[in-house]
């Protein structure tokens, strides 16, 4: 089993829709989580930073993390064609250099 | 220069060459990473560099040798190749363990021959 799951798509919505991007994990050590955003030919940028269970919300992004069920997620709300991208989810245990991160789902929001 | 940047952005090696990736960070950071990003394969750490000490090594082929002569600046050294290492091998650096400070170089697009 894979620390880190995550479908990796292609999710294809329309402009103005609600995006559900979702991971599951498999080691509750766990406890520092992420989202990054990946355009075409860039490195990843940090789009949301969690720590342990809980919701955060930045402008139209909201992280959701259930450490009961191992599980993670990102909504982003009236999304844009901007938004087209791949997502990342990621994590790390306390204490470490060591990020584990998700395949990434390709997103595509048709304008 | 501003963030994380990454030189050359595109490689083409010949399995018997010797090259060298290059990174430089001007965000003031003091740890280090490469990343080996492949096609439908999730990031896979290969080196961190904390201090300008090697803090992981990620069971990472003698073929790639890293070496980080300070703290901002990063190199991957590559020889004898094979095939299977064609990746975008992307470069980090954080303040210490601070997960939210980890920004991304644009990386280096390798493909081997």
């Amino acid at each position: 089993q894979k620390e880190v799951e995550q479908d990796p798509g292609p999710l294809s919505v329309p402009e103005g829709a609600i995006v559900s991007l979702n991971c599951t994990y498999s080691n509750s050590a766990f406890q520092y989580f992420m989202w990054y955003r990946q355009y075409s030919r860039k490195g990843p940028e940090l789009l949301m930073y969690t720590y342990s269970s809980g919701n955060k919300e930045d402008g139209r992004f909201t992280a959701q993390v259930d450490k009961s069920s191992k599980y993670i997620s990102l909504f982003i709300r009236d999304s844009q064609p901007s938004d087209s991208a791949t997502y990342l989810c990621a994590m790390t245990p306390p204490g470490g250099f060591k990020t584990i991160f998700g395949a990434g789902t390709r997103l595509f929001v048709k304008a | 220069e501003t963030g994380v940047t990454q030189t050359p952005r595109h490689l083409v090696m010949g399995m018997t060459n010797k090259k060298s990736l290059k990174c430089e960070q001007h965000l003031g950071h003091n740890a280090m990473y490469w990343y080996k990003q492949s096609a439908k394969k999730p990031l896979e750490l290969m080196f961190v560099y904390s201090l300008e000490e090697r803090v992981e090594n990620n069971s990472v082929p003698s073929r790639f040798s890293p070496e980080c002569p300070n703290s901002s600046h990063l190199f991957l050294h590559l020889h004898t190749l094979q095939p299977e290492d064609s990746a975008l091998y992307l470069c980090a650096s954080s303040q210490g363990q601070d997960q939210e400070t980890q920004y991304f170089g644009p990386g280096t697009r390798l493909l081997v021959l």
